[in-house]
């Protein structure tokens, strides 16, 4: 089965950029679209990133997203962070027998 | 405003059957996708199903396949998932999302919380 994998947890202070990573367990992450959601606590998650670096519209330039096919990674950069950027992010992809698949999340705190 | 809204959630008993509702608004219903994905306390998002615009394509992760149904009525902008032979694990919040391309979710509900317990 394909997985991906997140870091745990991330943390940076208000102003400073933060990257989330997000690691496929084989094949290659760059053949199939990565996609990144946000989920608060109480809320419906959202979706903040979306074929690998496309922002869905209301989303800020502070968000980009990129893939490295060297490391078979997907990354989720958010810059001048804010207090209200604390969430858990999650990316998606989607493998070869027609599964959705998340990487287990990652915990963003803004000191 | 694009709107999914379940219902249908609660407390079953191991063994038993619940049927999540989701309906929407503000979008084109039958040209969307639509899966439903879950969130188990202190776990990660898992994908469950999926159904295509048409009803013609559907797919089931290997947690909840020949116990849980997906279906959809397009005239009623309606989604539902039946969820047979529930088990302790099947605890967890559940989403309705989807999109006009089904690789992604651009739509999601604010989750419904099923608990299975004896």
């Amino acid at each position: 089965n394909f997985l991906l994998t997140q870091p745990h947890s991330v943390s940076a202070s208000p102003g400073k950029t933060v990257t989330i990573s997000c690691t496929g367990s084989s094949g290659s992450i760059a053949n199939t679209y990565v996609q990144w959601y946000r989920l608060r606590p109480g809320s419906a998650p959202t979706i903040v990133m979306y074929e690998d670096n496309h922002r869905p519209s209301g989303v800020p330039e502070r968000f980009s997203g990129s893939i490295d096919s060297s490391s078979n990674s997907a990354s989720l950069t958010i810059s001048g962070l804010k207090t209200e950027d604390e969430a858990d992010y999650y990316c998606q992809s989607y493998d070869s027998t027609n599964h959705w698949v998340f990487g287990g999340g990652t915990k963003l705190t803004v000191l | 405003e694009v709107q999914l809204v379940e219902s249908g959630g609660g407390l079953a008993q191991p063994g038993g059957s619940l049927r999540l509702s989701c309906a929407a608004s503000g979008l084109n219903f039958r040209t969307h996708e639509m899966s439903w994905v879950r969130q188990a306390p202190g776990r990660g998002l898992e994908w469950l199903s999926y159904i295509s615009s048409s009803r013609d394509t559907v797919h089931y992760a290997d947690s909840v396949k020949g116990r849980f149904t997906i279906s959809r009525d397009n005239a009623k902008n309606s989604l539902w998932l039946q969820m047979n032979s529930l088990r302790v694990e099947d605890t967890a919040i559940y989403y309705c999302a989807g999109g006009f391309y089904g690789s992604r979710f651009d739509y999601w509900g604010q989750g419904i919380l099923v608990t299975v317990s004896s």
